[in-house]
């Protein structure tokens, strides 16, 4: 089982639309989540990062995460075509913050 | 403030060859991460180094080692290059604490022949 699961996607929304993007952990004791966008040929910039049980708000993005369920995902409200890119997961764990454990990514298409 | 540095962007290596990556993190993050990117296998961990140390390491082969210097740049090696090495080497930054939001540079574009 990896420690961390995406859908590797594409996943394709209209523009204006809500893209939706999950992702599921295996260690209960992971404290730290991140979300990552990843233009092709470019590295990952980091979006938002959250902690606690949740939703967390940053501009048109949104975090939630849920710790009984394991799993964390990102709400992007009214796509734009320049959000099209491949969005990655990653973990930390509680009792070693500084190991991040990235999952593959989902491709994200927003079609104008 | 500046970002992650790395150099140099473009290699271009034979195997058998051994290369070294440099990578500048963003001032005052102490800890810097180093990844293999690849299409089939996605960003892989291979180790952190923090005040000079390596405090975590991935599953990879002794042929890749690091180190960290008192400024807290780090390189990395990579001896006996193999086909398969060939990869985007990303370096990341972080304070190293708690605060452990990690920030990425360029990459290295390694190819080998």
């Amino acid at each position: 089982q990896k420690e961390v699961e995406q859908n590797s996607g594409p996943l394709s929304v209209p523009e204006g639309a809500i893209a939706s993007l999950n992702c599921t952990y295996s260690d209960r004791g992971s404290q730290s989540f991140f979300w990552y966008r990843q233009y092709s040929g470019k590295s990952p910039e980091l979006i938002m990062f959250i902690y606690s049980n949740g939703d967390k708000e940053d501009g048109r993005f949104t975090a939630q995460l849920n710790k009984a369920s394991q799993y964390v995902s990102l709400l992007i409200r009214d796509s734009q075509p320049s959000d099209s890119a491949t969005y990655l997961c990653a973990v930390t764990r509680i009792y070693n913050f500084n190991k991040f454990y990235f999952g593959s990514g989902t491709k994200l298409n927003v079609k104008p | 403030k500046a970002g992650v540095t790395q150099t140099p962007r473009y290699l271009i290596k034979t195997r058998g060859q051994q290369v070294t990556l440099s990578c500048s993190p963003i001032s005052g993050h102490r800890s810097v991460s180093w990844y293999q990117q690849t299409p089939g296998q996605g960003l892989q961990f291979l180790f952190e180094y923090f005040s000079e140390t390596q405090r975590n390491k991935g599953n990879f082969p002794g042929r890749f080692s690091g180190r960290q210097f008192s400024n807290s740049r780090s390189e990395m090696n990579v001896s006996t290059l193999e086909l398969g090495d060939s990869a985007l080497y990303l370096c990341a930054s972080s304070f190293g604490d708690s605060y452990n939001e990690q920030f990425f540079g360029p990459g290295t574009r390694l190819t080998v022949l």
